[in-house]
């Protein structure tokens, strides 16, 4: 059982360059998430998949696009690299109860981009 | 979603209860309150939730106020990995998880 896994782990783009952070779950869960997560600071919620088929931004949503592929995978895309997207990236996925609130969340190990 | 208050920083003594205070006052009645640590640069860890009721896990205990506007993570005794940062989330239902500031705890030997 993986849990969360998250693809690359490390990454160094160019201004301008196109990248696409993979994100797969094994626990059937319902709900996805990203967050960026700057030096020192706490973690800030990028997108949000409530389940299959539906998006919704975040607190920090401009300059990135995500895709719920099916119920395992959710990926974050970024069009156009900026200096300032330099960050470490989380996914994230947690359940549903019979009562229809969430588990709690489990999370990847992090993609550390670096935009030059 | 309600918002949280929690100190920046603490510490505590390697062996001895460490208490990490989180105010919530206008937690509505469907909503949960959730701690979760994240270890140095690692992805955060779950540790406890509850409602109203105090709750102990392997890991901690959560005392939440009978009006339910502060609640406190107990770590019983704290240990030199238990240094991280805190982070105390209010949410309901199938909402978003949102992380405050959270609080850097350090564990002194």
């Amino acid at each position: 059982n993986a849990g969360v896994t998250q693809t690359p782990k490390f990454q160094v783009l160019k201004t301008g360059q196109s990248m696409t952070l993979q994100c797969a779950q094994d626990m059937n869960h319902n709900s996805m998430y990203w967050y960026r997560q700057d030096p020192g600071m706490g973690l800030r919620l990028i997108y949000y998949s409530a389940s299959e088929g539906t998006t919704d931004k975040g607190e920090v949503p401009n300059g990135y696009n995500v895709s719920r592929l099916n119920k395992r995978e959710f990926s974050l895309r970024l069009e156009s690299a900026a200096p300032s997207q330099t960050s470490v990236y989380f996914c994230a996925s947690s359940g549903r109860t019979e009562q229809l609130t969430n588990t709690e969340a489990f999370f990847g190990q992090g993609t550390r981009l670096t935009v030059v | 979603d309600a918002k949280t208050t929690q100190p920046p920083s603490m510490d505590c003594a390697e062996g001895r209860a460490a208490n990490l205070p989180c105010n919530h006052s206008t937690i509505s009645g469907n909503e949960y309150v959730y701690w979760y640590r994240q270890i140095h640069s690692q992805g955060p860890q779950y540790i406890i939730h509850g409602l109203k009721n105090n709750e102990t896990n392997e890991m901690a205990s959560l005392i939440i106020t009978e009006d339910r506007k502060s609640s406190t993570l107990i770590l019983p005794h704290a240990t030199l990995r238990d240094t991280a940062v805190y982070y105390c989330i209010v949410r309901r239902g199938a909402q978003k998880l949102v992380f405050g500031q959270g609080t850097r705890l350090t564990i002194n030997p």
